[in-house]
């Protein structure tokens, strides 16, 4: 199985700053025959389901403010929250679904320092 | 309305079965690989099988610590998933999402294992 490792495990980060995950795969992700990456990144906030940030690494998904940024390529990723707000506050996870099983990191708590 | 809705859900004793559904509604079912995910309390998201499209001839796939207890079917005629869990431990105790990943995800059941 595709081993997914967050760093760090949580931050605490000045509202209007810039708050950095990391996302690092055991095997590269990206599908050299459509040259995607199959990472995909996920907010979760309590009680709530895991709600789509971005796929294929860097896409954004409907509705996601453009504050948010996804990006890397074959093992290493990179979620960005160039200004965060205090409604980031969530925990993030990644996944890849490159293979079978798909695979989530083990999430990163942002908090409001 | 693209959707994925999970019912099911509920308290059950150590060693019993549930079924879980997954309802889709939106986009054409068959085509599509669809997982169910979990999360313990206070835990993470943990994958505990797939069931693939109709091209792939509907093969499942399962986590090691469900493989032999949980299995997926489906009924196309109802655009519905069904996740049958036997056995039930009570580390088995969680939400359960389907999801046609990564796009969309339900807003999961619960489902408590306890005596």
């Amino acid at each position: 199985d595709i081993v997914l490792t967050q760093s760090p495990d949580s931050l605490a980060v000045s509202l209007g700053e810039r708050a950095t995950i990391n996302c690092k795969s055991s095997q590269s992700v990206l599908y050299s025959s459509n040259s995607k990456n199959y990472l995909a990144w996920y907010q979760q906030k309590p009680g709530q389901p895991p709600n789509l940030l971005f796929y294929w690494a860097s896409t954004r998904a409907s509705g996601v403010p453009d504050r948010f940024s996804g990006s890397g390529s074959g093992t290493d990723f990179t979620l960005t929250i160039s200004s965060l707000q205090a409604e980031d506050v969530a925990v993030y996870y990644c996944q890849q679904y490159y293979g079978t099983p798909p695979t989530f990191g083990q999430g990163t708590k942002v908090e409001i320092k | 309305e693209v959707q994925l809705v999970e019912s099911g859900g509920g308290l059950v004793q150590p060693g019993g079965s549930l079924r879980l559904s997954c309802a889709a509604s939106g986009f054409t079912f068959t085509d599509h690989y669809i997982d169910w995910v979990r999360q313990a309390p206070g835990k993470g998201l943990e994958w505990v099988g797939r069931t693939a499209k109709i091209s792939n001839s509907y093969t499942s796939n399962y986590a090691a610590s469900v493989k032999g207890r949980f299995s997926i079917s489906r009924d196309d005629s109802k655009n519905s998933l069904y996740l049958q869990m036997n056995s039930l431990k009570t580390e088995d105790t969680a939400m359960y999402y389907c999801t046609k990943t990564p796009i969309l995800w339900g807003q999961g059941t619960l489902v408590t294992v306890s005596s």
